[in-house]
């Protein structure tokens, strides 16, 4: 176990519906991140917070829409997602920006 | 433009026999690079890092080693297990806080 945790591990969703994805990290970091991981592709970094606060934003499409509360979860809302953002949606969290990323098991989600 | 590129794309070896994996980085400035092993269906999880000053690290049978002259880092297995069949991803980060992830060595270990 790495201290981070993420519920569901797996999802299936139509295109119209709304849900979302939960991080929890029990290891007090400050940066939490959102990964995609599409087959036979490198991890693609989507969202950045550190101490709650949004740093990052990789040109990621506005149906998903990420929420971190407090330093210890990380949300991800998804809403009218396309059949090609299936893929292995993996969470993390560091001590500060830059430093060791803990990641948690992923929510393998696939859009029907 | 930072990329890292890793080599081979996928490995096949015989249980036993020892490996190596390679990563050539262009991202600047260079912070420090991260190897992370990721079994299928899991999240990666961290082998070794190396700031610019290391030049060799060890844990357990896998031995990174770095060139920041070249920019080349290698990973190596040393007498593979059947559990060494994952993923193997080179991280590279930049001391702007940029994250920048290979696409991996799918190593295959055959009994």
């Amino acid at each position: 176990e790495t201290g981070v945790t993420q519920t569901p591990r797996h999802l299936v969703m139509g295109m119209t519906n709304k849900k979302s994805l939960k991080c929890e990290q029990h290891l007090g970091h400050n940066a939490m991140y959102w990964y995609k991981q599409s087959a036979k592709k490198p991890l693609e970094l989507m969202f950045v917070y550190n101490f709650k606060e949004q740093t990052e934003n990789n040109s990621v499409p506005s149906r998903f829409s990420p929420e971190c509360p407090n330093s210890s979860h990380l949300f991800l809302h998804l809403h009218t997602l396309q059949p090609e953002d299936s893929a292995l949606y993996l969470c993390a969290s560091s001590r500060e920006l830059s430093y060791e990323q803990y990641f948690g098991p992923g929510t393998r989600l696939t859009v029907t | 433009k930072n990329q890292v590129e890793q080599s081979p794309q996928s490995l096949i070896i015989l249980e036993g026999k020892n490996c190596t994996l390679q990563c050539n980085y262009t991202v600047s400035p260079f912070s420090n690079l991260r190897w992370y092993k990721q079994d299928t269906g899991r999240g990666p999880v961290s082998l070794t890092i190396m700031t610019f000053s290391e030049n060799t690290k060890s844990n357990g049978r896998y031995t990174a080693t770095l060139d920041a002259d070249t920019k080349q880092s290698s990973l190596h297995i040393t007498a593979s297990q059947l559990s060494d069949s994952a993923s193997y991803i080179c991280v590279v980060s930049s001391r702007d806080d940029k994250i920048i992830f290979g696409k991996g060595t799918r190593l295959h270990i055959l009994p």
